[in-house]
């Protein structure tokens, strides 16, 4: 069974762009949850989509954004990149609709350096 | 935002030794968790707890949800150099869907 894959692993880009990663799931898992790493801030949720609905939202800006498919992969998107939005970008998967029961898979991230 | 307290932050220990953890919390949490995460790749799950007082163990691995439900604790017996890396806790509570509360992470270097 495959694991959560992201793409890209690695990019680059400067200030004020924007970037799209990408996140496939687990096979048969339906809810896409997002975070962000970084060394001062440690994991902070971002958020989480589940049959192409927003569940949930973390205190992020409004220039993060995602959005799920119909296939249960999903997308986030930067606009207006920031240096502070250096990190590593991390999706998650879990197959249990249940609240309060996140048992996450993660995948090995994207590592997003702003310039 | 809301974090777990998490210590160590690091420890330095020889091979063979045991290593111990924790976590507490001012919230409730129904589900603790406990990930590893290797330099470039993303958390991997050690174990899951999901009732107050639980025991799990995996392997050389054994955690405990706390009575109280704010607290949770990670034992590693007779570490080897494959447990270097970072130790993260977790905790899931409430209408809180795809939303974990990471603790700051215990580094763990281990020497031959």
């Amino acid at each position: 069974k495959a694991g959560v894959t992201q793409t890209p692993r690695y990019l680059i880009k400067t200030r004020g762009q924007q970037v799209t990663l990408s996140c496939s799931p687990i096979s048969g898992h339906r809810s896409v949850s997002w975070y962000q790493q970084t060394p001062g801030q440690g994991l902070q949720f971002l958020f989480e989509y589940f049959s192409e609905t927003q569940r949930n939202k973390g205190n992020f800006p409004g220039r993060f954004s995602g959005r799920q498919f119909s296939n249960s992969r999903s997308e986030m998107n930067v606009s207006t990149l920031e240096l502070g939005d250096s990190a590593l970008y991390l999706c998650a998967s879990t197959p249990r609709d249940i609240s309060g029961a996140n048992v996450l898979t993660f995948g090995a991230g994207s590592r997003l350096t702003v310039l | 935002g809301q974090q777990l307290n998490q210590s160590p932050q690091s420890m330095f220990i020889q091979e063979g030794e045991d290593v111990s953890m924790n976590c507490t919390s001012s919230s409730i949490f129904n589900t603790w968790l406990w990930y590893k995460q290797d330099p470039g790749e993303g958390p991997v799950l050690l174990i899951a707890l999901y009732k107050a007082g639980e025991l799990t163990s995996n392997g050389r691995l054994t955690a405990q949800f706390g009575i109280t439900r704010k607290d949770s604790f990670l034992n590693i017996s007779a570490s080897i150099p494959s447990d270097v890396g970072i130790y993260f806790c977790a905790g899931s509570g409430g209408t809180s869907y795809g939303k974990l509360t990471f603790g700051q992470g215990t580094i763990l270097t281990v020497h031959p």
